[in-house]
């Protein structure tokens, strides 16, 4: 079965300290990777997304992610983090291509502490 | 350019009572999509419509949930009668095709008491 696994659901770290989200799939079939973040009171937003090419993407803000075929994984993580990254992240798979009918992780809330 | 917006933000209703939640996609995106997150669970997919037409339902939980896009713009998602396991939050999402990146709303929560 095709499925998202965030193994943690709440992550403490105190601010400028380093940080990692882990996420993983099963799947079968060739995937396409996101990680969706959640500030307070607003919508999910794209944070970024593996498609195809270089497995290491980056946002624009300080975060990346390393697409791990043989471990299947695509952790998220960031060297330093800020206060406003305190957010919920969810990890996302499109086992069917492209962005349609997105299979999401449980999330992972992301306390930054001052 | 205005994103996605749902009505309302938050809804409480009793059990066996009928609520509608509306979402508005991006002017011009003809994909749009229901999601809906239970508490502590993962945020699951529910439908995906182009334009007007249902193109994917595979996630509807069951036949109290009827979604509908009449002329391809706003949809609703009307929940009749509503049970105590419908509580939870409901994302709406638009794209422009079904390959382009999903722009979410902020979503309507959804109590059932």
């Amino acid at each position: 079965a095709q499925s998202v696994t965030q193994l943690d659901s709440q992550v403490p770290v105190f601010e400028e300290a380093p940080v990692e989200l882990r996420c993983n799939y099963s799947s079968s079939v060739s995937v396409y990777l996101f990680w969706y973040v959640q500030y307070p009171n607003q919508g999910l937003q794209l944070l970024l997304k593996y498609l195809s090419g270089s497995t290491l993407v980056e946002s624009i803000n300080g975060f990346e992610a390393e697409f791990n075929k043989s471990q299947t994984s695509f952790h998220l993580r960031k060297p330093s983090v800020h206060i406003s990254d305190t957010a919920e992240y969810f990890c996302a798979v499109s086992f069917s291509g492209g962005y349609q009918k997105v299979t999401f992780g449980i999330g992972t809330k992301l306390q930054v502490i001052p | 350019e205005a994103g996605v917006t749902q009505f309302p933000s938050h809804s409480v209703i009793e059990k066996g009572q009928t609520v509608t939640l509306r979402c508005d996609p991006i002017s011009g995106h003809d994909n749009l999509y229901w999601y809906r997150r239970v508490m502590g669970k993962e945020i699951k997919f529910l439908l995906h419509f182009v334009k007007e037409s249902k193109q994917d339902e595979s996630g509807m939980p069951n036949n109290r949930f009827l979604a509908e896009r009449t002329g391809g713009t706003y949809s609703t998602l009307k929940v009749q009668p509503a049970e105590l396991e419908d509580s939870g939050v409901y994302f709406c999402a638009s794209s422009r095709t079904g390959w382009d990146e999903q722009y979410f709303g902020p979503g309507t929560r959804l109590t059932v008491t």
